[in-house]
């Protein structure tokens, strides 16, 4: 069960969109509309801020979206803030009914 | 709101078993998925597995053969045993609320255990 496949790292200037992409297989992203978001800032635990490929949970900022195309999903932050700067994780459910994560991907807002 | 709470011994000597309590309150535990996931210092997540409030149980195939996670459901608390660890369970541990078993909404403030002599 191998983790799904993210970009080590990403950067934004204040004000721009960023997109941050979460490869897996057709046994996981591919075959099911359950990917999900979480945001790491340093020393605090995740937070979820998208489920099920494209939902926000209450509170979660509208600047936050996510989509799915095929074995790869998305996480698009849209008017970056100093604020958005974390580490980002992918999560996906499995056909082996176990969720697997991303490796992650650190966003620096420059 | 849920929140939740992980607790245990911060320090476990290699070979022995790691063993952590997460205490649920806002809510109660009779009902969702509840699961472990740890972060190594410095790398990214790892599902360690879930029970369901009825006690069923799902784990992670590369670690099944040393956990056991169990519910306690009068004590609104679950909780986690990894059996022969190694410096390589070295980690901070969460828990988590699972409402459907597919996303983790509500996480513990997390533990750090470090597995050493």
């Amino acid at each position: 069960q191998s983790a799904l496949t993210q970009p080590a790292s990403v950067s934004g200037s204040p004000g721009q969109s960023i997109t941050i992409s979460c490869t897996g297989t057709s046994s996981d992203v591919g075959s099911y509309n359950y990917v999900s978001w979480y945001q790491q800032h340093p020393g605090k635990a995740p937070k979820l801020m998208i489920y099920d490929v494209s939902n926000r949970p209450s509170g979660v900022s509208n600047r936050f979206s996510g989509s799915k195309s095929g074995n790869t999903a998305s996480l698009t932050i849209s008017g970056l803030q100093a604020e958005d700067e974390a580490d980002y994780y992918c999560s996906s459910y499995t056909g082996s009914s176990t969720p697997i994560f991303g490796g992650g991907t650190k966003l620096t807002v420059l | 709101q849920e929140q939740l709470q992980e607790s245990g011994p911060g320090l476990v000597k290699p070979s022995e078993t790691l063993s952590l309590i997460c205490t649920v309150s806002g809510g109660s535990i009779s009902s969702y998925y509840w699961s472990w996931i740890r972060q190594p210092p410095g790398k990214g997540l790892e599902w360690i597995g879930y029970i369901d409030f009825s006690g069923i149980t799902n784990y992670n195939p590369s670690l099944k053969s040393r956990v056991t996670i169990s519910i306690h459901t009068s004590e609104n608390q679950f909780s986690l045993k990894l059996s022969s660890v190694t410096a390589a369970d070295t980690a901070v541990y969460y828990c988590a609320r699972v409402p459907v078993a597919t996303y983790f909404d509500y996480w513990g403030q997390g533990t750090l255990v470090t597995v050493s002599s």
